[in-house]
């Protein structure tokens, strides 16, 4: 079963907008996880924050946690039209397995 | 480095077939885990292993489906028989125990059971 579940499941902005997605997830965690998927090929790892971290930047991208909320949200500034994809939160336990949540479906429009 | 191999990229089969998908992981990485991604059920873990050994399989469906990791360059996911409601993408995905559990996934392959 998914731990988690994005909000929202699809989002549409014109090139140079940010992207804002959100995640919240039900168990406690190690670290969560964001994952970009294109049509017809595999995840590829994003970007991970621990949960004793609040925030973390990687490029363009800002991923907040909040473990009292159990949530997490993905910020994608300047978007490009590359940047149309799926997007994922993964969570991680005490074990090596992660689990995906339902992803948010991007579209960048030029 | 190549990454993830995964093939075939593509399988169409009938209804009672044996199907056998394959992975090649990235040279050095200990773990491997199996998931299955359909619109209906999102991506799903079938299966892992760590250095060979599997895991957990409590994410298998059925009887109908295993998975062997005979070294540590190459797993199969085998279904026998195939059905329809096993059309769906699989993934097999490969981390190291050094980091933060990230996963490298292969480029997965798409199977059509009509």
């Amino acid at each position: 079963s998914q731990q988690g579940e994005e909000d929202p499941q699809a989002l549409s902005i014109q090139e140079g907008e940010n992207a804002t997605m959100n995640c919240s997830y039900k168990t406690s965690i190690n670290n969560l996880q964001w994952y970009r998927q294109n049509s017809g090929r595999g995840l590829v790892h994003l970007i991970l924050i621990r949960s004793n971290e609040r925030e973390k930047h990687s490029g363009r991208l800002r991923v907040t946690l909040d473990t009292s909320k159990k949530s997490s949200s993905l910020l994608i500034t300047a978007s490009r039209a590359a940047d149309t994809a799926s997007y994922f939160c993964a969570t991680s336990g005490s074990a090596r397995q992660l689990t995906f949540g339902s992803g948010t479906q991007l579209t960048v429009l030029p | 480095d190549a990454g993830v191999i995964q093939s075939p990229r593509h399988e169409v089969t009938e209804m009672g077939q044996e199907v056998t998908l394959r992975c090649k992981p990235i040279s050095g990485h200990d773990y491997l885990f199996w998931y299955r991604q359909t619109m209906m059920r999102g991506l799903e873990l079938l299966i892992y292993f760590n250095n060979n050994v599997p895991i957990d399989d409590s994410g298998m469906p059925e009887d109908r489906f295993s998975a062997k990791m005979p070294n540590a360059s190459f797993s199969t996911l085998k279904i026998q028989p195939s059905e329809p409601r096993d059309s769906a993408v699989y993934f097999c995905a490969s981390s190291t125990r050094q980091g933060d559990y990230e996963q490298y996934f292969g480029p997965g392959t798409r199977l059509t059971v009509t």
